[in-house]
C-alpha cells in the first residue's frame, strides 16, 4: 500500500521551544493531509484538516498560532508547535489522502513529543 | 458528522475468526465504511473500506448490512498480531476522518 513518511518518530525539547514535524507521502499525490493528537488510553483527536495550497482547517479548541500547519505541496505537510509546554506532550499523527480518488487514508508512524 | 457505535473491547482466541461490529444508523446514502486499526505506539493502519456490497481484502472481510445501518469486520482466523484497537469510521468524499473510541481487540494464545 501507500506510504506516508512522518519524521522524527520522538523528540524531546525544552519548554518555550518549537518543533516541527513532517509528513510526506512518498508514492502518492496528498490532496489533504489530517494532523491528530493521541493521549494515553484514548482515540485519535483531530486537529486540522489541510488541503495543498490553502490554508489549514482548526478544529474547535485547537490553537491555530500554536499549532502551526503548512502544506505547500501535493506531498509535504508540517506542524510546528510553537512555545511547547508540557501539556503538549502528545502523540501526533499525520494522515494523507487523495481526495480526487476518494480512497482510504494512508497514516504516518507517528511522534512522540515529549516538553520538558 | 455521522457517528459509528462500537463495543469497547472483545476478546477472542487464536486461529479463531471474529467478527467485530459497528453500528451506524445515521448513515448517508454517500457515507463509504471505512475500517482502520492501530497497534500500540504505531499509527492507524487501513484495513477495508466498502459502500454498499460486501468486501474481501487479504487482510479482512467485510459484511455491511443491507439497510447498511450496520456492518461487520472479519477477521477470518486470527493471530497474535491482529490485537489491536479497531476503528469503524463514515467517510463522505473528500471529508475528513473522526475516531470514535473504537474497539479493542485481545487475542489469547
Amino acid at each position: 500500500g501507500a506510504v506516508v513518511s512522518q519524521h522524527p518518530s520522538w523528540v524531546i525539547c525544552k519548554s518555550g521551544t518549537s518543533v516541527k514535524i513532517e509528513c510526506r507521502s512518498l508514492d502518492f499525490q496528498a490532496t489533504t493531509m489530517f494532523w491528530y493528537r493521541q493521549f494515553p488510553k484514548q482515540s485519535l483527536m483531530l486537529m486540522a484538516t489541510s488541503n495543498e495550497g490553502s490554508k489549514a482547517t482548526y478544529e474547535q479548541g485547537v490553537e491555530k498560532d500554536k499549532f502551526l500547519i503548512n502544506h505547500a505541496s501535493l506531498t509535504l505537510s508540517t506542524l510546528t508547535v510553537t512555545s511547547a509546554h508540557p501539556e503538549d506532550s502528545s502523540f501526533y499523527i499525520c494522515s494523507a489522502r487523495d481526495t480526487r480518488l476518494n480512497t482510504e487514508a494512508f497514516f504516518g508512524q507517528g511522534t512522540r513529543l515529549t516538553v520538558v | 458528522d455521522a457517528k459509528t457505535t462500537q463495543p469497547n473491547s472483545m476478546e477472542s482466541n487464536e486461529e479463531e475468526p471474529v467478527h467485530l461490529p459497528c453500528n451506524h444508523s445515521t448513515i448517508s446514502g454517500t457515507d463509504y465504511i471505512h475500517w482502520y486499526r492501530q497497534l500500540p505506539s504505531q499509527g492507524p493502519e487501513y484495513v477495508i473500506h466498502g459502500l454498499t456490497s460486501n468486501v474481501n481484502n487479504r487482510m479482512a472481510s467485510l459484511a455491511i448490512a443491507e439497510d447498511r445501518k450496520s456492518s461487520t469486520l472479519i477477521l477470518h482466523r486470527a493471530t497474535l498480531r491482529d490485537a489491536a484497537v479497531y476503528y469503524c469510521i463514515l467517510v463522505m468524499g473528500a471529508q475528513k476522518l473522526v475516531f470514535g473510541q473504537g474497539t479493542r481487540l485481545t487475542i489469547n494464545p
